[in-house]
């Protein structure tokens, strides 16, 4: 998806260990998200970034923290992996407000914790 | 039901032949976007309508929107089999902040 990027693409992490998933844009938004995608529940918002810094939860932000150090980098991490974790994980970058035209997503990161 | 909730949750229908979604939410919005998503890959934003708009209408794609129902719909005209996906809409909630809720999705199997 032109504009933005995620790695790794697949990841299959043991329980209890730490996974960190990047994502990478190129559009010079403000805003990115993290979203994670199960069966039945749509896309649910886990974090997001408003700014370099600034960054505040979403619906299902516990076990999940993120950093933003510039523009054009946004990483979420799974502080210590559980088997509820296993999903796909997807990256998002939008202008929000009366200007939206809506998000642009990445491709997803398929995430399995055994 | 769910803020953004489609209907039906899967769609089987030959080429050639309209393809209709439906999309119920409860609480006020500001939009309310439409997106594709093709297997294993991110979602692909299709359209975007806003709260005072009541048809848009993109080549194939013709979405409406009615407040008062809380209910939108996209029509895909002369399906292909190109267009086997899963369908979301969101809803762009009028909060003041920030706050888009999506759907878990109809899935679309155009039969060639």
């Amino acid at each position: 998806d032109a504009g933005i990027t995620q790695s790794p693409r697949h990841k299959v992490t043991e329980t209890g260990t730490p996974v960190t998933l990047r994502c990478h844009q190129t559009e010079n938004h403000r805003y990115m998200y993290w979203y994670r995608q199960d069966p039945g529940h749509g896309l649910r918002l886990i974090h997001y970034s408003y700014g370099v810094k600034d960054t505040d939860k979403g619906e299902v932000s516990d076990g999940y923290s993120v950093s933003r150090s510039k523009t054009e980098d946004f990483l979420l991490t799974l502080e210590s992996a559980t088997s509820s974790q296993t999903s796909v994980y997807f990256c998002a970058i939008s202008v929000p407000g009366a200007r939206t035209n809506g998000y642009t997503f990445g491709s997803g990161t398929r995430l399995t914790v055994v | 039901s769910q803020q953004g909730e489609e209907d039906p949750q899967a769609l089987s229908i030959q080429e050639g032949e309209n393809a209709t979604m439906n999309c119920s939410y409860k609480t006020s919005i500001n939009n309310l976007q439409w997106y594709r998503q093709n297997s294993g890959r991110g979602l692909v934003h299709l359209i975007l309508i806003r709260s005072n708009e009541r048809e848009k209408h993109s080549g194939r794609l013709r979405v409406t929107l009615d407040t008062s129902k809380k209910s939108s719909s996209l029509l895909i005209t002369a399906s292909r089999a190109a267009d086997t996906a899963s369908y979301f809409c969101a809803t762009d909630l009028n909060t003041g902040g920030f706050k888009t809720i999506f759907g878990a999705g109809t899935r679309l199997f155009v039969k060639a």
